[in-house]
């Protein structure tokens, strides 16, 4: 299976703020990685998908890039709204699998 | 508006099994896989397999082969999860989603439906 391995695992940040969360994949995944919002109450939705496509209902302060086996979320401004568990998911081969997560705290 | 609505919290004893229900709506229900998610503190996020909605077939990750069946009833565009032989190990939250392939974006996710595996 291939590993993905996100960093930070706790990221302290202020409002308004900029901020990047990376994932490395343990071999290439040709731009098929994803990432998700996880909030407090359990509630999970896709935010980018192939790397860089924003999910329908997005903000554009979301964004993604990356390639090979390094890829990055940044949030170009923090909202209120935005402090939760982030996690990137490969789905090149079978099985996919998630990164441990950051966790986007208030400072 | 699409919606994956799963079963409550169950309290299961050692060696028992559990089914999980996760039912559709607001899109056509045989159009996408559904795939189920496994969430423990330890382990984070990981992926039980999927099933092909339209035909019934399935795909699990090896770790949870013989431990979840997953099967479907396209009457009530419901999904389901069972899991058996269960052990404290199991203990977690677990998520359908929703996908065109299990290869795409799991674009809508259930609430999650928690198992307690307990004596």
């Amino acid at each position: 299976d291939i590993q993905m391995t996100q960093s930070p695992s706790s990221l302290p940040a202020s409002l308004g703020e900029r901020v990047t969360i990376s994932c490395r994949a343990s071999q290439g995944i040709s731009n098929n990685l994803n990432w998700y919002q996880q909030k407090p109450d359990g509630t999970i939705k896709p935010l980018i998908y192939y790397t860089s496509n924003l999910q329908s209902g997005v903000p554009s302060r979301f964004s993604g890039s990356g390639s090979g086996t390094d890829y990055s979320l940044t949030i170009s401004s923090l909202e209120p709204e935005d402090f939760a568990m982030y996690y990137c998911q490969q789905d090149a081969s079978f099985p996919p699998t998630f990164g441990g997560g950051t966790k986007l705290e208030l400072k | 508006q699409v919606q994956l609505q799963q079963s409550g919290a169950e309290l299961a004893k050692p060696g028992s099994s559990v089914k999980i229900s996760c039912k559709a709506s607001g899109y056509t229900f045989t159009s996408y896989y559904i795939s189920w998610i496994k969430q423990t503190t330890g382990q984070g996020l990981e992926y039980i397999g999927y099933i092909n909605t339209g035909s019934g077939g399935t795909n699990y990750n090896e770790k949870f082969k013989g431990k979840a069946t997953l099967t479907v009833d396209k009457s009530s565009s419901t999904a389901f999860m069972q899991l058996s032989s269960l052990t404290p190990d199991d203990s977690a939250v677990y998520y359908c989603a929703r996908g065109l392939r299990y290869y795409y974006v799991m674009d809508a996710w259930g609430q999650g439906a928690s198992v307690t595996v307990s004596s």
